[in-house]
């Protein structure tokens, strides 16, 4: 399967802590892609990263990238409840036709 | 800017008939849209590539004669599920990719997902 598979599945946190979600994959990418879905909505767009770089950050968004490993993670420093989402890594490999594979996601829960 | 919206966000209709679900960007011309299928808490698999002025190019498994699908402009692009069944029941949801020259090539803007009940 192409699909990129994240663990864990769910993550339950207290605000202030910080969520990893990590997502391994089985094929060579041209980029990958974190999105955020909130419940029952479309997704939200949160960091490209290609497959030349090791490292993004966007705001209190770190995601990382080992093809070597074909894993990602993404990192939300300082959680707040509003971070409460689901998260999906998405897999391009397309070669330019911007064809996404979506992972299973992690659901993620933030408590005040 | 890069808005996707869709149309209707809910519907239910009857078994054996058929529904059209729109998906447009409202602020950018996009040469190619995707549509997704999404169960419940399960992640979006990719039905069909749209791109403007040709026909759909479906993912293995999904029935083209099923869901018929047409990008008449650099704006639109509709699914319909024909027939439905209550197993076609799902969360369908459109994302648009704009101008390949831009930056922001690769991002992908979703549609706010369209609740298909077939009853």
């Amino acid at each position: 399967s192409q699909q990129g598979e994240e663990d864990p599945q769910a993550l339950s946190i207290q605000e202030g802590e910080n969520a990893t979600m990590n997502c391994s994959y089985k094929t060579s990418i041209n980029n990958l892609q974190w999105y955020r879905q909130n419940s029952g909505r479309g997704l939200v767009h949160l960091i490209l990263i290609r497959s030349n770089e090791r490292e993004k950050h966007s705001g209190r968004l770190r995601v990382t990238l080992d093809t070597s490993k074909k894993s990602s993670s993404l990192l939300i420093t300082a959680s707040r409840a509003a971070d409460t989402a689901s998260y999906f890594c998405a897999l391009d490999n397309s070669g330019g036709y911007n064809k996404l594979i979506f992972g299973a996601g992690t659901r993620l829960a933030v408590h005040p | 800017g890069a808005v996707v919206s869709q149309h209707p966000s809910w519907v239910i209709c009857k078994s054996g008939t058929s529904v059209k679900i729109e998906c447009r960007s409202l602020d950018f011309q996009a040469t190619t849209m995707f549509w997704y299928r999404q169960f419940p808490k399960q992640s979006l698999m990719l039905m069909a590539t749209s791109n403007e002025g040709s026909k759909a190019t479906y993912e293995q498994g999904v029935e083209k004669d099923k869901f018929l699908i047409n990008h008449a402009s650099l704006t639109l692009s509709t699914l319909t599920v024909t027939s439905a069944h209550p197993e076609d029941s799902s969360f369908y949801i459109c994302s648009a990719v704009g101008d390949l020259k831009r930056e922001s090539a690769y991002e992908q803007y979703f549609g706010p997902g369209t609740r298909l009940t077939v009853t």
